[in-house]
Parts: C-alpha cells; structure tokens; sequence
C-alpha cells in the first residue's frame, strides 16, 4: 500500500498569511501512460464531507478559490493557501489514486492564529 | 444540480448487516464510478472501494474483501453498499463519491453528504 504522510498534523496561521501543507508518498504517483500524478487535495469542514479542491497534483477545481494551489512532483506535493481567509479552517487531506487501495494522508488541521 | 444522496442514519448490533445507498441526480449515470470512503468519529478518511456503474466492476480494499459488496441500480441511478458482519469499530460515517468510470484511479469530485452508520 502507498503511505501517504502529511505535515505538519496542524498549524495555525494568521489571517491574509500564507499556510503550507506537505505530503509525501512512499512511492512515486506519476503514472507514465498519462503523465499525470494521481494526487488530490481535499477540504473538510466539521460535519461536511471531504471537499475536492487540486486533482492531478496540480489542477484547481473549478470553483475553488484562486489562493489555492497544488505543486510537486513524484514523491513530494505541497498544498498552498496564499492568503488565508477564515473560512479556510478546515482539515486538508491529500490522496493518492495511483494504486489500489487508494490511500489518503492523516490530515493536517489549519486554524487562524 | 450534480449531487449525491445518501440514506439516512443506522444503528445496527453486532454480526448485523447494513446497505447504504447513494441516488445520483443532474448527470448521467453510467458515465461515472462511485467509491465508498468511511470515517471513524475523529479520524481520517478511509478508501472501502470503487464500482463501476457502466459495467458494475468493482475494486474493493483488501481489508474489507468478503465483507463489503458494491452494487449498482441503472433504474433508478442509485449506488448500493453493503457491509457485513458489523463490528464496533465500523462504526463511522459511510461517503459515497463520484469517480472514474472505468477504474478507481481517478479523483472524487462530488460527494454525498455522508450516512452515519453506529454499530452497538
């Protein structure tokens, strides 16, 4: 199964400030047919489910906010809040769809300092 | 509009069974995958399995092979899951999500709001 380790397991960061989240996969996610990483962030909010916000490690969905962004390639992926807002707090997941079972990271909890 | 709906909360003893459904509505059916992702009171998020609603093919997480069964209802666009031999800790919220159509390798665009399923 591929490991999916997420970090820090939370943080807490002032508003309009920038938040990093990093997740590291114990094997490569790069899918040599498509060329695509088969990495996806996701927000939840308590008592929601998960939100899709970056699928190919990359891509924003539509609809969700500029200020967020997916990098990162083989092993190591990043999801940035540029600037973040208060309806940001929420847990973030990261997940690999590369193999089966699809795995998810453990979650990195963001708050407003 | 797009969305997933799910049916409503379970309390289910011990070696019981529990189906959970998910009705799709504003896209097509059969063009989409549906995998089911389950989450324990304050945990993450778990991966159960995927199935196909084009051909019903189904990938399913070794962890829960002979226990789970996914199945599909192009009559109604309705996805099924189905979990047995109920022990206390699957006791969590049951997602159902919108993946590929073909294979499980695809990200989880819209969800359902989730079934809480309790096991005492």
């Amino acid at each position: 199964d591929i490991v999916m380790t997420q970090s820090p397991d939370s943080l807490a960061v002032s508003l309009g400030e920038r938040a990093t989240i990093n997740c590291k996969s114990s094997q490569s996610v790069l899918y040599s047919s498509n060329n695509k990483h088969h990495l996806a962030w996701y927000q939840q909010k308590p008592g929601q489910p998960p939100k899709l916000l970056i699928y190919w490690a990359s891509t924003r969905e539509p609809g969700v906010p500029d200020r967020f962004s997916g990098s990162g390639s083989g092993t190591d992926f990043t999801l940035t809040i540029s600037s973040l807002q208060a309806e940001d707090v929420a847990v973030y997941y990261c997940h690999q769809y590369y193999s089966s079972p699809l795995t998810f990271g453990g979650g990195t909890k963001v708050e407003i300092k | 509009q797009v969305q997933l709906v799910q049916s409503g909360a379970e309390l289910k003893t011990p070696g019981a069974s529990v189906k959970v459904s998910c009705k799709a509505s504003g896209f097509t059916f059969t063009s989409y995958g549906f995998t089911w992702v389950r989450q324990a009171p304050g945990q993450g998020l778990e991966w159960m399995g995927w199935i196909s609603a084009r051909n019903a093919n189904t990938n399913y997480a070794q962890k829960f092979q002979g226990r789970v069964t996914m199945t599909t209802d192009t009559s109604t666009n309705t996805a099924y899951m189905e979990l047995m031999s109920l022990r206390s800790d699957d006791t969590a919220v049951y997602y159902c999500a919108r993946g590929g159509r073909d294979h499980c390798y695809y990200h989880m665009d819209v969800w359902g709001k989730g079934t809480t399923v309790t096991v005492s």
